[in-house]
């Protein structure tokens, strides 16, 4: 099966500019994820959706970051505006059921931000 | 919330000798514990994982232990091989309702030829 796929690879912007990244889970994945991992350190969790609904969204720093998944396909995430230390790897997972325990999820290759 | 801290941040070892990774976690409900491989510039994928009603979970050359009183889980390799050079992440989740896994740092596991 096709994995989760995800663009762009690499964006680099300056602080201030915005940026948008774009997710396409696994086929008939209802539950996403988008992830932010700073070099060095584990994923952390921003935002979890279940079908087109947030199901988390405490640690998702809303005054700059937003995100949907207006269909409970694709999702899309927004940094506006872009400041220093939101360089990191944006990783989106997906698993397959919705809102359950022991689901697998499936990354993806992420998005490499550089903020300069 | 919850809380995984994960140690060494590094791990230099030969290779056929055997590494071991150590997670805590802070939350005595949770009980769904996986552990990811990130090869350099590559997404994490799932290795092994262990629920609570286990002590003890061996997966050819991997194994991972959990002790619940104490809150640790271990994850145990045998036999390494250049090709387990990667970065490994534990994770600590709750079942019941949604699954958002925690993540330690990572362990950096260099095997030397």
């Amino acid at each position: 099966e096709a994995g989760v796929a995800q663009s762009p690879r690499y964006k680099i912007i300056e602080k201030r500019q915005s940026v948008a990244f774009w997710c396409n889970p696994i086929s008939g994945h209802a539950t996403l994820y988008w992830y932010q991992q700073i070099l060095g350190q584990g994923p952390k969790l921003l935002i979890q959706f279940q079908n087109n609904g947030v199901v988390d969204d405490s640690q998702l720093p809303k005054d700059r970051f937003s995100a949907e998944r207006l269909k409970g396909v694709d999702s899309t995430l927004k940094i506006q505006p872009a400041k220093l230390e939101d360089s990191a790897v944006y990783l989106c997972a997906s698993s397959g059921r919705g809102g359950s325990s022991y689901n697998e999820q499936f990354f993806g290759p992420g998005t490499r931000l550089t903020v300069l | 919330g919850e809380n995984v801290e994960q140690h060494p941040s590094t791990l230099s070892v030969q290779e056929g000798d055997s590494a071991v990774i150590k997670c805590t976690y802070s939350d005595s409900a949770s009980n769904y514990f996986p552990w990811y491989k990130q090869e350099l510039g590559k997404r994490p994928q799932l290795i092994i994982d262990i629920r609570s009603n286990v002590g003890e979970k061996k997966d050819q050359r991997i194994a991972v232990t959990l002790n619940k009183t104490a809150k640790h889980f271990s994850l145990h390799i045998t036999e390494t091989q250049p090709e387990d050079s990667a970065v490994y992440f534990c994770a600590a989740s709750k079942t019941g309702g949604s699954y958002i896994p925690t993540f330690g740092r990572g362990t950096s596991l260099i095997v030397h030829p």
